[in-house]
């Protein structure tokens, strides 16, 4: 079946750049998703990338998909205190027409000032 | 509505209780999913409906689940004979078709055994 991973957490300063990774096992999956969750919140889609693209730029945030490897990256560039959260990475199934989604543990980013 | 609405935001109940979550999907979305997340953990696939019929059902765990859309809107997801296991944020979803790229998730329930 699908799985998902990711680091458990990432530290870094203000202003920096944070890179959060994912790999996954699903060669089949269509779209990879990054989700931010924050304390006592739902999920907040941040960004997703079709299969068949390698890069998304969107503002402060880059998806970068290697396919061979199966693997995700997200970069915050800029980093702000308020990025502080835990991001999740999610493939939807292959060979399924609707939205199911498998998620990783989740990374836990905290953003020192 | 604006968004994914859930209700309770928590749920207290004692282990052996039957307990109803609701979900009211934003307007004219078709396709609601529900998720759990165990603490520490990302949330994980339990059933998706496609208006009342739920198309996918083999995220739940066990025949205590049981989840019904019966005009196609609202959901409500059911958990009989409560366990504690059971404790975690219940998260429901939708999304204008079932193919829609974007699914909107509501805040959850936080469901406490005790």
């Amino acid at each position: 079946g699908e799985d998902v991973e990711q680091s458990l957490f990432l530290s870094v300063r203000e202003g920096d750049s944070s890179v959060i990774n994912c790999t996954y096992t699903d060669s089949s999956s269509t779209y990879l998703y990054w989700y931010k969750q924050e304390p006592g919140a739902g999920l907040q889609l941040l960004t997703y990338i079709f299969s068949n693209m390698d890069m998304k730029q969107d503002q402060r945030l880059t998806v970068l998909l290697n396919k061979k490897d199966k693997h995700l990256s997200l970069r915050i560039a800029d980093t702000q205190t308020g990025d502080s959260a835990i991001y999740f990475c999610a493939e939807k199934a292959g060979g399924t027409s609707y939205g199911k989604l498998t998620f990783g543990q989740g990374t836990i980013l905290t953003v020192h000032p | 509505g604006a968004g994914v609405s859930q209700t309770p935001s928590n749920k207290v109940t004692e282990k052996g209780k039957y307990v109803e979550l609701r979900c009211d999907p934003i307007s004219g979305h078709t396709a609601l999913y529900w998720y759990r997340q165990s603490l520490g953990q990302g949330p994980e696939f339990l059933i998706y409906f496609q208006g009342t019929g739920a198309a996918d059902d083999s995220g739940l765990p066990n025949d205590r689940f049981f989840a019904v859309r019966p005009e196609g809107s609202v959901s409500t997801l059911k958990i009989q004979r409560t366990e504690r296991g059971d404790s975690a944020v219940y998260l429901c979803a939708s999304s204008l078709r079932p193919t829609s790229t974007e699914a909107f998730f509501g805040q959850g329930t936080r469901l406490t055994v005790v």
